[in-house]
This record gives C-alpha cells, structure tokens and sequence, in this order.
C-alpha cells in the first residue's frame, strides 16, 4: 500500500511569511494526525481528525496555526504568521479509525529565517 | 495518559542483543504499549504492540511483566541499519475520539549500533 504522502519535503521562509504543509493519508484510514517533531525531542501531537471533524487540536497554537480537513481525505496545516520558533519537523501520519499503529509520512522540514 | 520514560541512549555492538525498558508505573487497565522507530529525516514507524506478556514479531519482541508498570522492547542481533532512535508510547488504541488520548512520544531511546 502507498505511504502517507507529505509536501513540501523542505521549505525555508522568512519570519512573519505564511507557511502551508500538505498530506495524504492512507487511502481508507479515517484518522489523521498533524505532529511537530523539534530537534532532539519526540513528536507532539498539534491535532488529530476523525473524517472531517478535529476530535482533539488541545496542543493546537490557535492565534497561528489552522488546520483543515475536506472530504475527510487530505489534510493542510497552515502557519500564518510564521515565528522562528515555528522552525521543526511538521509530521502527517494516519490510522484505522479505532485501531493502531500509527503510519507516518516523512515530513516537513520548515526553517523560519 | 500515561507517562512513559526511557533512557536516554544505549550503544550496543553489531550481533549483539539490545534491550530498551520503558517504565509506565500509571498504565491504565485497557491501555497497549507500543513502539516506534525513527531514523533520522523519517517519521517514526511501528515495530510492535502488547497488552501483556510476550509478543514477538519478525522485527522484535516485547516483553511485558504481570504488573504491566514497565516493558522490554528486545531487539535481536542488531545490525548498523537499527541505530535509530526508539519511542515507547502508552495509550488505548480503541479510545482514539478521548480527547486525553495524546498519544504522546517522550524523548525516545538513542541506540547507537557500533560496528
């Protein structure tokens, strides 16, 4: 089966830029993560949907980040205004809703200048 | 959510058996421990999943004693490619619309495989 699929692999912006990152889960996995992975850390977990609905976004820094997902398919995380402490691993991963593991994409590495 | 720690790394030798114990003293009564993989400019990848006891896989073992406050990711005959970084999580994998079920990482097991 395809992986999840993340892009851009790479993005370098200027601080105060808007930033957005795209993902595709796996064809069929109801569950969709948003994780931002700092240098050195585990991933932390910024949202999690069920289908179209965001069944947790607790971690989820609201006054910048938005997150959305139509048709309950692909995902887009979006930064606006971008802050150099912004800079991290953005990961995407997806799972049968009700069943674990977790399937990662390779992420999204933003570099905030 | 039950908090998990780790150490911080382990260096092993190619051939050589690795064991990582992950400490979970608060695991609730319907929570599975699982482990992940990460290598470097990859997001971490499932290796294994228990409740209790022993579960083996092509990959590894997991070894969970009777009161279910730690476990042991076992990794057999390791090779230079397992040198990665490795999470222990704890949560109940059927409760994924709890809003308290963050499936949070910790900080992960370095584990340096020499040659």
């Amino acid at each position: 089966e395809a992986g999840v699929v993340q892009s851009p692999r790479y993005k370098i912006i200027e601080k105060k830029q808007p930033v957005a990152f795209w993902c595709n889960p796996i064809s069929g996995h109801n569950t969709l993560y948003w994780y931002r992975q700092n240098l050195g850390q585990g991933p932390e977990l910024l949202i999690r949907y069920e289908n179209e609905e965001a069944v947790d976004d607790s971690q989820l820094p609201k006054d910048r980040f938005s997150a959305e997902r139509l048709k309950g398919v692909d995902s887009t995380l979006k930064i606006q205004p971008a802050e150099l402490g912004d800079s991290a691993v953005y990961l995407c991963a997806s799972s049968l809703i009700r069943e674990s593991p977790l399937h990662f994409g390779n992420g999204t590495r933003l570099t905030v200048t | 959510l039950a908090k998990t720690t780790q150490p911080i790394s382990m260096d092993s030798y190619e051939g050589q058996e690795v064991n990582i114990t992950c400490s979970h003293n608060n695991i609730a009564t319907n929570d599975y421990i699982t482990w992940y993989q990460q290598f470097p400019s990859q997001g971490p990848r499932f290796i294994i999943q228990g409740y209790k006891t022993k579960v083996t896989n092509e990959v590894a073992s997991l070894f969970i004693p009777a009161d279910r406050k730690s476990s042991t990711l076992s990794l057999p005959r390791v090779s230079l490619s397992d040198t990665a970084v490795y999470y222990c999580l704890v949560g109940d994998p059927l409760v994924l619309k709890a809003a308290g079920n963050k499936l949070t990482f910790g900080g992960g097991t370095r584990v340096l495989v020499k040659p």
